[in-house]
C-alpha cells in the first residue's frame, strides 16, 4: 500500500549494532503499529501508538523501542540487534477498525 | 486474553471449485473479526471485516465470510477459486472496549491448482 511506506526494505546487520526502521503514512490516521512476522507464527505486535503522546508496548516489546516523531511517522529501533530478531517487520496504520500495512522490512541479523 | 486459531497451515483447491479457509476465535465480549491476505513480498491487504449486523459479510475479490457466534468461527469462503487467489491468509480478532489491538492467527497458505 503506497500510503504506508517503510525504509529500508531490506537490511543486513551484525549482532550488537543499533538499527532503526522507519515508517511514514499519508493516510492521516492517528493509530500506528509495528509488527514482526515469523514463519508459522503470524504477526506479533511489538508496539502501538494511538497518537503522538500515546505509546504502548505490545506482546513482544523486549529488545525494541519506538519513537512517534509526528502523526505521520513511527520509527522502530533495535538498540543492540541479536540474531533472533531476524524477521519481516511491518508497520500499519488504522483509523477505527481495519489496518493498512506497509510493504515490510526484511531484517537479517548475522 | 484473545486468540485466533487457523487449524490448517495449507489448503489446496482446484481452480473453479469453492474454497474455505477456517478460523476460530476466543475473545471477551463481542468480537471484531477480520481477514487479510498476503501475496509474496507484499504487506497484508484487508479483505473484509465483521463488526455487527449480518452474519455473512462480503469483501474484496469475491470473498465472503460467515460469522457464527455459537461456534466462535469466522470462516473465509469463495464460490469459485482462481489461481490468482493463491496467497497467505490471516484471520484476526479484536475485542470491544479495552482490547485495542488485533490478534492474528498463524496464517493459512492457500494454493489454487490450475
Amino acid at each position: 500500500d503506497a500510503d504506508v511506506t517503510q525504509t529500508p526494505r531490506n537490511r543486513i546487520t551484525k549482532t550488537g549494532k543499533r538499527i532503526m526502521l522507519e515508517c511514514s503514512q499519508t493516510k492521516g490516521h492517528d493509530r500506528m503499529y509495528w509488527y514482526r512476522q515469523d514463519p508459522g507464527l503470524g504477526l506479533q505486535l511489538i508496539y502501538y501508538s494511538f497518537d503522538v503522546k500515546d505509546i504502548n508496548k505490545g506482546e513482544i516489546s523486549d529488545g525494541y523501542s519506538v519513537s512517534r516523531q509526528a502523526q505521520a511517522k513511527f520509527s522502530l529501533s533495535l538498540e543492540s540487534a541479536i540474531p533472533n530478531q531476524t524477521a519481516l517487520y511491518f508497520c500499519a496504520t488504522s483509523a477505527k477498525y481495519e489496518q493498512y500495512f506497509g510493504p515490510g522490512t526484511r531484517l537479517t541479523v548475522t | 486474553a484473545q486468540s485466533v486459531a487457523q487449524p490448517e497451515d495449507q489448503v489446496n483447491v482446484a481452480e473453479g471449485n469453492p474454497l474455505t479457509v477456517k478460523c476460530t476465535y476466543s475473545v471477551s465480549g463481542n468480537p471484531y473479526l477480520f481477514w487479510y491476505v498476503q501475496y509474496p513480498n507484499r504487506g497484508l491487504q484487508f479483505l473484509l471485516k465483521y463488526i455487527t449486523g449480518d452474519n455473512l459479510v462480503k469483501g474484496s475479490y469475491g470473498f465472503e465470510a460467515e460469522f457464527n457466534k455459537s461456534q466462535t468461527s469466522f470462516h473465509l469462503k469463495k464460490p469459485s477459486a482462481l489461481v490468482s487467489d493463491s496467497a497467505l491468509y490471516f484471520c484476526a480478532v479484536r475485542g470491544w472496549g479495552s482490547a485495542r489491538q488485533l490478534t492474528f492467527g498463524s496464517g493459512t497458505q492457500l494454493t489454487v491448482l490450475p
